[in-house]
């Protein structure tokens, strides 16, 4: 298995531009989540989708963000318009439901909004 | 609030050296206290978890231990390599939330130098 997949790696906008990060989840996996990790908070949930229904979006800083899930394979967290307090690192990470709640995480979008 | 405090918050130590990272935490009652190595450029990756029942749990050079009554953890490197160099995230959940609510501390970035 090839892992948690995300693209693009690094991400370089000027502030107001749209940002789509794109996740794809470990293959039968039915919990999805985003995180955002910064030296100053560290890693902090924005959401959490299961069997791609929305769970808890509470973590998403503002209505610029936004995240969807159209099928089980596939995920996408949009910031529109940027702003350069979201530089960060993005990451998505999948687990399959059950009581050991090991995270699968991807390799992180590095986002640079200048 | 449930926190969960790590330190040092960096470090640097001579390869084939010893380290102890900590981990305190207030999450009560909490379900599993899990750490995570997070290489430079990369995702989270689990090394161990124990539950709040279990006192010491080792995975290869790597050994956390557990005190449920003083709410800390300690990740114990042995014989450090080149390749411990990292940051160490430790994650603690609730009871019953699964991946869902887990609280992250915000790392101790170990340095192993030649």
């Amino acid at each position: 298995d090839a892992g948690v997949i995300q693209s693009p790696r690094h991400e370089v906008t000027e502030m107001g531009q749209e940002v789509t990060l794109r996740c794809k989840p470990i293959s039968g996996h039915n919990s999805l989540f985003w995180y955002r990790q910064t030296m100053m908070r560290g890693l902090e949930l924005l959401i959490y989708f299961n069997n791609n229904v929305p769970i808890d979006d509470s973590g998403m800083p503002e209505d610029r963000f936004s995240a969807k899930m159209p099928n089980a394979s596939f995920s996408t967290l949009k910031i529109q318009p940027s702003e350069p307090r979201d530089s960060a690192v993005y990451f998505c990470a999948s687990n399959a439901d059950g009581r050991d709640e090991k995270l699968f995480f991807g390799s992180g979008t590095q986002l640079s909004v200048l | 609030k449930n926190q969960v405090e790590q330190s040092p918050q960096s470090l640097i130590i001579l390869e084939g050296k010893n380290c102890t990272l900590q981990c305190n935490y207030t999450v009560s009652p909490f379900s599993n206290l899990r750490w995570y190595k997070q290489d430079t450029g990369r995702g989270p990756v689990s090394l161990t978890i124990m539950t709040f029942s279990e006192n010491t749990k080792s995975n290869g050079r790597y050994t956390a231990t557990l005190d449920a009554d003083t709410k800390q953890s300690s990740l114990h490197i042995t014989a450090s390599q080149l390749s411990d160099s990292a940051s160490y995230i430790c994650v603690v959940s609730l009871p019953g939330a699964g991946s869902y609510q887990l609280t992250f501390g915000k790392g101790t970035k170990l340095s192993v130098i030649p």
